[in-house]
């Protein structure tokens, strides 16, 4: 049964403090997405990797977000330092790339999420 | 500026009658458009997705039509059932320009009344 993990599923901290939320991709998938689900701005792509290269991190904010591939196997998305507005919820997705000329059914496959609350 | 719109924040339909999600995209560019769903703590899950070639997918209960002239694409649900009630979200990509990136619409609420 293949599926995205994510941890930590709920994270509390403080202002200031450093988090990280980490993800498995499936097995096979090459592609790796950042999202941030907030109650005003539904799904926002923040970063997205294809063979643990970073292609778009556009939508974060650089100066406290980081996003990296340290292997295949693992995405991890840092904030250093947390701010309250930080408060969501995180998901990672994995996927492979839509063939040539064709379209593949399903794109991305997300994980459960990591609640994050800033105090 | 938000390229995918889901005006709706929820919808309620009874059990058996016809639920129907409407998502406006400004993009002319994107030329494929998918539908997830979520239910509370989880993430969201793929539901049906059409190419800007065509105007009609169907999957068992779920249709979904695009208008591309309109830029207007829409999820019918017939029968709703109490289950279907979750989270859904409309999506877009344009995949020469932008690949595999997915555009989210903010999502509307369906709830199923039994």
């Amino acid at each position: 049964d293949a599926r995205v993990t994510q941890t930590p599923r709920h994270k509390v901290t403080e202002m200031g403090q450093e988090v990280t939320m980490r993800c498995q991709p499936i097995l096979g998938h090459n592609t790796v997405f950042w999202y941030r689900q907030t109650m005003m701005q539904g799904l926002e792509l923040l970063a997205y990797f294809r063979n643990r290269a970073p292609l778009d991190d556009s939508g974060m904010p650089k100066d406290r977000f980081s996003a990296e591939m340290p292997d295949a196997t693992l995405a991890t998305l840092k904030i250093q330092p947390s701010e309250p507005r930080d408060s969501a919820v995180y998901f990672c997705a994995s996927g492979l790339p839509l063939a040539s000329g064709r379209f593949s059914k399903e794109t991305q496959y997300f994980g459960p999420g990591t609640r994050l609350l800033v105090l | 500026d938000q390229q995918v719109k889901q005006n709706s924040p929820s919808l309620s339909v009874q059990e058996g009658r016809i639920s129907i999600l409407n998502c406006d995209y400004t993009n002319s560019m994107f030329d494929y458009f998918l539908w997830y769903k979520k239910y509370p703590a989880e993430g969201p899950t793929f539901l049906i997705s059409i190419s800007s070639i065509k105007d009609k997918n169907e999957d068992g209960r779920f249709t979904v039509f695009l208008n591309k002239s309109a830029k207007h694409l829409s999820l019918h649900i017939v029968p709703s059932q109490p289950g279907d009630s979750a989270v859904y979200f409309c999506a877009a990509s344009a995949r020469r320009e932008y690949g595999n990136k997915l555009v989210f619409g903010a999502g509307t609420i369906l709830r199923v009344k039994s």
